[in-house]
């Protein structure tokens, strides 16, 4: 699985977008960008995830370059329940890989 | 039903005791996770089971030993644990065919004292 690097921290006023980066610059051909948090000693949560093309749902939006190398999480209007640790992921979609986690980015959501 | 079921909830065992954690879906999914995770620390992968095999042990101590006994069912034996094996431990799973995201547990707290 290709390596992920975020931010170790973030913060963001309730109310505003939250933006949050993650670089995937080693990123194969076959591996999806997945996106998951982790509130305070819960088990991770999935959020979105991508191949190469945008996607939003109900949670967020995920932006992916062109060039696969990085992505953007949005939370469009965050509020306090999204305080949480969020880790980008690259994994192919070949079910038995390792799913492995970075060291994510503590988001604070501030009131 | 789209659960992970992770029991017990927590657990305090003794460096001599023998304990089990439980993991449970069913959701037909064919790759099982453990996963470990200490205090402000990611989730750490431990055993990856694919179809009821063992795929992947990331040079985990033999104190601890998985099994997964049917499609539904992953358990984790726990023996001679030490007091740094105190964590959080997480169970996951997910399709091996199609993209799509892992379910995970709430997790087991375990405690060795």
């Amino acid at each position: 699985d290709a390596k992920t690097t975020q931010p170790p921290s973030m913060d963001c006023a309730e109310g505003r977008a939250a933006n949050l980066p993650c670089n995937h610059s080693t990123i194969s051909g076959n591996e999806y960008v997945y996106w998951y948090r982790q509130i305070h000693s819960q088990g991770p949560q999935y959020i979105i995830h991508g191949l190469k093309n945008n996607e939003t749902n109900e949670m967020a939006s995920l932006i992916i370059t062109e060039d696969r190398k990085s992505s953007t999480l949005i939370l469009p209007h965050a509020t306090l329940r999204d305080t949480a640790v969020y880790y980008c992921i690259a994994i192919s979609n070949f079910g038995n890989e390792k799913l492995t986690f970075g060291t994510g980015t503590r988001l604070t959501i501030i009131p | 039903d789209t659960e992970v079921t992770q029991t017990p909830k927590h657990l305090v065992m003794g460096m001599t005791n023998k304990k089990s954690l439980k993991c449970e879906q069913h959701m037909g999914h064919r790759a099982m996770y453990w996963y470990k995770q200490k205090a402000k620390k990611p989730p750490e992968l431990m055993f990856v089971y694919s179809y009821e095999k063992l795929s992947i042990n990331e040079s985990v101590p033999s104190r601890f030993s998985p099994e997964c006994p049917n499609s539904s069912l992953l358990n984790l034996h726990l023996h001679a644990l030490q007091p740094e094996d105190s964590a959080l431990y997480l169970c996951a799973s997910r399709p091996t065919w199609r993209d799509t995201e892992a379910f995970f547990g709430q997790g087991t707290r375990l405690t060795v004292v």
